[in-house]
């Protein structure tokens, strides 16, 4: 199993530009969420889904959008980047069991936007 | 809302020296925590987690004990090597309403273990 990928690891965007970012998981998971990390910031959750077709916000979703077409897949958008989007996205995925919460995270995608 | 506060970084320790990260949290209900690790260059990891009060969760020679009475999760190890240096987040997931699969991350803790 690769478990979590995210494509791409690295991009420099320009102000205004737009991108998606990828995330796909090999564990069948039902629930996946989208973080931002930036230093002394922690992560923050930007969007989660908790099946196929199904998406919500979290804290900072402002700026970005998603879409679950595949349960394998949770894709993050950008329409028009900015400065402050510059950050590294990490994605995650779980199950869905209260015993089991563990969160599977992906390597991250480092976005710098000029 | 649900919190998590850890202790400032950066900690800077010799090899087999005592590692004492603290984590508090403010949350409603009873809530799950977790440590999570993360490795230069790398994703987070669960390091150990607790689901209720007075659970210890320990992996790797790291532990940490689940206090309800001070809200607290300190990490712990006794002799920590040069290989455990990494950003160490602690963590809460609520356990009460519809939100009971998101995870609320504290700041992170940078620790640097020299030889």
């Amino acid at each position: 199993n690769a478990g979590v990928t995210q494509t791409p690891k690295f991009r420099v965007l320009k102000t205004g530009q737009s991108m998606t970012l990828l995330c796909a998981q090999d564990m069948n998971h039902e629930y996946m969420y989208w973080y931002r990390q930036d230093p002394g910031m922690g992560l923050r959750l930007i969007h989660y889904s908790v099946g196929e077709g199904t998406t919500a916000k979290g804290e900072v979703p402002d700026g970005y959008n998603v879409s679950r077409l595949k349960k394998q897949n949770f894709l993050l958008g950008l329409e028009s980047a900015a400065p402050s989007q510059t950050s590294v996205y990490f994605c995650a995925s779980s199950i869905l069991d209260r015993q089991t919460d563990t969160q599977y995270f992906g390597p991250g995608t480092r976005l710098t936007v000029l | 809302g649900d919190s998590v506060t850890q202790m400032e970084g950066p900690v800077t320790l010799s090899e087999e020296a005592f590692l004492t990260i603290n984590c508090t949290y403010t949350a409603t209900g009873y809530p799950s925590l977790f440590w999570y690790v993360q490795y230069p260059g790398e994703g987070l990891q669960l390091l150990l987690k607790a689901t209720k009060a007075d659970d210890k969760g320990s992996n790797k020679g790291f532990e940490a004990t689940y206090r309800k009475e001070t809200t607290s999760f300190h990490l712990e190890k006794g002799s920590v090597q040069v290989s455990d240096s990494a950003v160490y987040f602690c963590a809460l997931r609520s356990n009460s309403g519809g939100s009971n699969y998101k995870l609320t991350f504290g700041k992170g803790t940078l620790l640097t273990v020299n030889p």
